[in-house]
């Protein structure tokens, strides 16, 4: 049962249009998301949190907006440069000491 | 800070041998993890240790898979009498207590194939 879902495997932008990056999930009872980027042949990389008592967290190009009616998030990247090129990760915690993943979105910004 | 390592970075072995993975987390972290990462996945969470004390492990780690942390700093997984289902690449990752699971310091990761 995959509770944190992304559902769309790559998404292609070009340099300088706005990335959007879905992620649906399961469990109302999470507290907090994260996301992580990822590139070949290394870890994953923290990126950005938002706490379920928000919608909205920035941080610089990125802004992560959180509909829990909806139980659904999204990532915003603007303006998408060519080294956002990445894997991301939504995640979530499955407990106080475990996080559970997506699937990934690979994200391709062309110049 | 020189970051969590791994090593070896590329493990090539025969169904039925033994492997063993090493992970040094950035010293000052008291919090470790190993996640495994196949392809087409998202990391999944295998076991969690609070300085030498393995405190939750997954369902996914079966009885061939022992992790340890014997003095709270360096930690190993061995896989025993490897199958093919067990390519990944295993991940591990550090973090303070104070931060718990919300900032991961994720190594390069070590990939295991099994022929």
């Amino acid at each position: 049962d995959q509770q944190v879902k992304q559902n769309s495997p790559s998404l292609s932008v070009q340099e300088g249009r706005i990335s959007i990056l879905n992620c649906d999930y399961t469990n109302s009872m999470f507290d907090y998301f994260l996301w992580y980027k990822k590139y070949p042949a290394e870890g994953p990389t923290f990126l950005i949190s938002i706490s379920s008592i928000k919608d909205k967290n920035e941080d610089g190009r990125f802004t992560v907006f959180l509909n829990k009616s909806a139980k659904h998030l999204s990532l915003h990247i603007v303006p998408s440069q060519p080294g956002d090129s990445a894997v991301y990760f939504c995640a979530a915690p499955l407990s106080a000491t475990a996080l559970i993943f997506g699937k990934g979105t690979t994200l391709s910004v062309s110049s | 800070d020189t970051g969590v390592s791994q090593d070896p970075r590329h493990k090539i072995t025969k169904r039925g041998q033994n492997v063993t993975f090493r992970c040094d987390p950035i010293s000052e972290h008291n919090r470790l993890y190993w996640y495994r990462q196949t392809l087409g996945q998202g990391p999944e969470f295998l076991t969690y240790f609070q300085n030498e004390a393995q405190l939750e492990k997954s369902r996914l780690l079966s009885d061939r898979f022992s992790a340890e942390r014997p003095k709270g700093s360096f930690s190993t997984l061995e896989i025993q009498r490897t199958e093919q289902g067990d390519s990944a690449m295993y991940l591990c990752a550090s973090s303070l207590v104070s931060s718990g699971t919300r900032e991961l310091f994720f190594g390069e990761g070590s990939r295991l194939t099994v022929l």
